[in-house]
Protein backbone atom coordinates (compact mmCIF):
# COMPACT_ATOMS: atom_id res chain seq x y z
CA UNK A 1 0.00 0.00 0.00
CA UNK A 2 2.79 2.27 0.28
CA UNK A 3 5.05 1.37 -2.19
CA UNK A 4 6.19 3.88 -4.82
CA UNK A 5 7.27 2.11 -8.47
CA UNK A 6 9.36 3.72 -10.09
CA UNK A 7 10.30 3.33 -13.94
CA UNK A 8 12.95 2.55 -15.95
CA UNK A 9 15.85 2.18 -13.74
CA UNK A 10 17.81 3.39 -16.54
CA UNK A 11 17.55 5.95 -19.48
CA UNK A 12 20.26 7.70 -22.09
CA UNK A 13 19.09 10.19 -24.38
CA UNK A 14 20.63 12.54 -26.40
CA UNK A 15 21.58 16.16 -25.38
CA UNK A 16 18.09 17.73 -26.39
CA UNK A 17 16.15 14.90 -26.11
CA UNK A 18 13.09 14.60 -23.60
CA UNK A 19 13.41 11.65 -21.12
CA UNK A 20 10.51 10.19 -19.39
CA UNK A 21 10.06 9.05 -15.70
CA UNK A 22 6.89 7.39 -14.68
CA UNK A 23 5.68 6.58 -11.27
CA UNK A 24 2.69 4.85 -10.05
CA UNK A 25 1.44 4.54 -6.62
CA UNK A 26 -1.26 2.36 -4.75
CA UNK A 27 -2.16 4.08 -1.78
CA UNK A 28 -4.95 6.59 -2.94
CA UNK A 29 -4.79 8.82 0.61
CA UNK A 30 -0.83 10.54 -1.03
CA UNK A 31 -1.54 13.71 -1.87
CA UNK A 32 1.52 15.08 -2.61
CA UNK A 33 4.27 14.17 -5.08
CA UNK A 34 7.87 15.84 -5.16
CA UNK A 35 10.94 14.82 -7.52
CA UNK A 36 13.70 14.78 -6.58
CA UNK A 37 17.43 15.20 -7.95
CA UNK A 38 20.29 13.66 -6.70
CA UNK A 39 24.31 13.48 -8.00
CA UNK A 40 26.94 11.17 -6.56
CA UNK A 41 28.11 12.29 -3.34
CA UNK A 42 25.28 14.65 -2.78
CA UNK A 43 22.06 14.37 -0.95
CA UNK A 44 18.85 14.90 -3.08
CA UNK A 45 17.16 18.13 -4.01
CA UNK A 46 14.02 19.17 -4.61
CA UNK A 47 13.18 19.63 -7.83
CA UNK A 48 9.25 20.29 -8.57
CA UNK A 49 6.19 18.99 -6.91
CA UNK A 50 2.40 18.39 -7.61
CA UNK A 51 -1.12 17.98 -6.10
CA UNK A 52 -3.36 15.41 -7.34
CA UNK A 53 -6.07 18.53 -7.90
CA UNK A 54 -3.58 19.33 -10.79
CA UNK A 55 -2.79 17.61 -13.98
CA UNK A 56 0.26 19.17 -14.91
CA UNK A 57 2.71 21.57 -13.50
CA UNK A 58 5.81 23.16 -15.45
CA UNK A 59 8.80 24.69 -14.38
CA UNK A 60 11.62 25.71 -16.10
CA UNK A 61 12.84 22.59 -18.03
CA UNK A 62 11.02 20.10 -16.04
CA UNK A 63 7.24 19.11 -16.20
CA UNK A 64 5.08 16.52 -14.38
CA UNK A 65 1.91 15.31 -15.40
CA UNK A 66 -0.64 13.60 -13.11
CA UNK A 67 -3.35 11.39 -13.83
CA UNK A 68 -5.12 10.44 -11.16
CA UNK A 69 -7.44 7.74 -12.25
CA UNK A 70 -4.76 5.61 -13.55
CA UNK A 71 -2.35 6.55 -9.90
CA UNK A 72 0.55 7.35 -12.13
CA UNK A 73 2.97 10.52 -12.62
CA UNK A 74 5.40 10.99 -14.29
CA UNK A 75 8.28 13.84 -15.24
CA UNK A 76 9.57 15.60 -18.30
CA UNK A 77 12.81 16.89 -18.97
CA UNK A 78 12.61 19.47 -21.88
CA UNK A 79 16.07 20.11 -24.09
CA UNK A 80 17.53 18.15 -21.56
CA UNK A 81 21.24 18.83 -21.34
CA UNK A 82 24.03 16.80 -19.92
CA UNK A 83 24.49 18.41 -16.78
CA UNK A 84 20.71 16.71 -16.30
CA UNK A 85 23.04 13.46 -15.64
CA UNK A 86 21.80 12.13 -12.46
CA UNK A 87 19.61 9.80 -10.64
CA UNK A 88 16.00 11.06 -10.29
CA UNK A 89 13.48 9.78 -7.17
CA UNK A 90 9.72 10.24 -7.72
CA UNK A 91 8.17 10.37 -3.95
CA UNK A 92 4.90 10.24 -2.07
CA UNK A 93 3.26 11.37 0.72
CA UNK A 94 0.38 12.21 2.62
CA UNK A 95 -0.91 15.29 4.81
CA UNK A 96 -0.71 14.80 8.63
CA UNK A 97 1.62 15.44 11.20
CA UNK A 98 4.87 13.60 9.56
CA UNK A 99 5.37 14.36 6.52
CA UNK A 100 6.88 10.86 5.61
CA UNK A 101 7.74 10.45 1.82
CA UNK A 102 7.81 7.06 0.12
CA UNK A 103 10.36 7.19 -2.40
CA UNK A 104 10.97 5.52 -5.56
CA UNK A 105 13.30 3.18 -6.66
CA UNK A 106 15.16 6.00 -8.69
CA UNK A 107 16.08 5.91 -12.23
CA UNK A 108 19.73 6.94 -13.53
CA UNK A 109 19.44 9.52 -16.34
CA UNK A 110 22.59 9.60 -19.01
CA UNK A 111 22.60 12.54 -21.17
CA UNK A 112 24.93 12.23 -23.70
CA UNK A 113 26.13 15.73 -25.69
CA UNK B 1 21.88 31.02 3.76
CA UNK B 2 23.34 27.26 5.20
CA UNK B 3 21.42 24.36 3.38
CA UNK B 4 21.01 21.42 5.87
CA UNK B 5 24.13 20.38 7.48
CA UNK B 6 25.18 16.38 8.95
CA UNK B 7 28.70 16.12 10.52
CA UNK B 8 30.36 13.33 9.99
CA UNK B 9 30.28 12.89 6.16
CA UNK B 10 32.15 9.51 6.51
CA UNK B 11 32.28 7.15 9.21
CA UNK B 12 33.84 3.88 8.99
CA UNK B 13 32.86 1.34 12.37
CA UNK B 14 32.44 -2.15 13.43
CA UNK B 15 29.59 -4.96 13.89
CA UNK B 16 28.26 -4.38 17.60
CA UNK B 17 29.30 -0.80 18.11
CA UNK B 18 27.47 2.53 18.60
CA UNK B 19 26.79 5.78 16.42
CA UNK B 20 25.81 9.28 16.35
CA UNK B 21 24.67 11.40 13.35
CA UNK B 22 24.08 14.71 13.87
CA UNK B 23 22.48 16.96 12.01
CA UNK B 24 21.35 21.25 11.41
CA UNK B 25 18.22 21.99 9.73
CA UNK B 26 18.21 25.30 7.77
CA UNK B 27 17.80 28.17 9.92
CA UNK B 28 14.13 28.86 11.37
CA UNK B 29 13.27 25.15 10.34
CA UNK B 30 11.63 23.51 13.34
CA UNK B 31 11.08 19.87 11.72
CA UNK B 32 13.89 17.06 11.04
CA UNK B 33 13.43 13.83 9.40
CA UNK B 34 15.92 11.39 9.03
CA UNK B 35 16.00 8.99 6.05
CA UNK B 36 18.23 5.80 5.09
CA UNK B 37 19.21 5.12 1.50
CA UNK B 38 20.97 1.88 0.87
CA UNK B 39 22.95 2.27 -2.39
CA UNK B 40 20.95 1.96 -5.32
CA UNK B 41 17.61 2.41 -4.01
CA UNK B 42 15.23 5.41 -3.12
CA UNK B 43 15.85 6.79 0.68
CA UNK B 44 13.82 4.98 3.33
CA UNK B 45 11.79 6.89 6.45
CA UNK B 46 13.59 6.53 9.92
CA UNK B 47 12.11 9.83 12.12
CA UNK B 48 10.54 12.62 11.90
CA UNK B 49 11.08 14.97 14.50
CA UNK B 50 9.09 18.33 15.13
CA UNK B 51 9.29 20.85 18.79
CA UNK B 52 11.16 18.07 20.08
CA UNK B 53 8.24 15.18 19.98
CA UNK B 54 8.37 12.72 17.80
CA UNK B 55 5.98 12.67 14.90
CA UNK B 56 6.49 9.56 12.60
CA UNK B 57 8.49 6.43 12.83
CA UNK B 58 9.23 4.31 10.12
CA UNK B 59 9.57 0.14 10.16
CA UNK B 60 13.20 0.28 11.28
CA UNK B 61 14.22 -2.10 14.82
CA UNK B 62 14.71 -0.40 18.22
CA UNK B 63 18.22 -0.18 17.42
CA UNK B 64 17.55 2.86 15.99
CA UNK B 65 16.48 5.92 18.01
CA UNK B 66 16.85 9.84 17.85
CA UNK B 67 16.37 13.52 19.46
CA UNK B 68 15.71 17.21 18.85
CA UNK B 69 17.25 19.55 20.87
CA UNK B 70 15.88 22.61 21.63
CA UNK B 71 17.93 24.73 18.76
CA UNK B 72 16.17 22.24 16.73
CA UNK B 73 19.14 20.02 15.73
CA UNK B 74 18.45 16.61 15.64
CA UNK B 75 20.92 13.30 16.63
CA UNK B 76 20.54 9.94 14.84
CA UNK B 77 21.65 7.07 17.13
CA UNK B 78 21.74 3.62 16.12
CA UNK B 79 23.12 0.92 18.62
CA UNK B 80 24.11 -2.56 17.92
CA UNK B 81 25.42 -1.81 14.36
CA UNK B 82 24.98 -4.61 12.30
CA UNK B 83 26.73 -5.02 8.62
CA UNK B 84 23.23 -4.22 6.62
CA UNK B 85 23.34 -0.72 8.61
CA UNK B 86 26.16 0.62 5.92
CA UNK B 87 24.38 2.82 4.15
CA UNK B 88 23.80 7.20 3.62
CA UNK B 89 21.82 8.88 6.47
CA UNK B 90 20.40 11.78 5.27
CA UNK B 91 18.49 14.50 7.36
CA UNK B 92 15.93 16.56 6.32
CA UNK B 93 14.72 19.57 7.23
CA UNK B 94 11.26 21.35 6.98
CA UNK B 95 9.43 24.77 8.19
CA UNK B 96 7.13 22.54 9.60
CA UNK B 97 5.16 19.65 9.47
CA UNK B 98 2.20 19.06 6.78
CA UNK B 99 2.19 20.31 3.28
CA UNK B 100 5.94 21.63 3.15
CA UNK B 101 8.52 20.58 1.30
CA UNK B 102 11.80 18.91 2.79
CA UNK B 103 15.14 19.70 2.27
CA UNK B 104 18.26 17.33 2.27
CA UNK B 105 21.61 17.54 3.67
CA UNK B 106 24.00 15.58 1.69
CA UNK B 107 23.94 12.91 4.22
CA UNK B 108 26.23 10.69 6.33
CA UNK B 109 28.10 7.88 4.34
CA UNK B 110 28.25 4.80 7.12
CA UNK B 111 30.44 2.30 6.53
CA UNK B 112 30.14 -1.24 8.56
CA UNK B 113 33.08 -3.39 8.33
Amino acid sequence: QQQVKQSPQSLIVQKGGIPIINCAYENTAFDYFPWYQQFPGKGPALLIAIRPDVSEKKEGRFTISFNKSAKQFSLHIMDSQPGDSATYFCAASISGSARQLTFGSGTQLTVLP
Amino acid sequence: DAGVTQSPTHLIKTRGQHVTLRCSPISGHKSVSWYQQVLGQGPQFIFQYYEKEERGRGNFPDRFSARQFPNYSSELNVNALLLGDSALYLCASSPGVGNQPQHFGDGTRLSIL
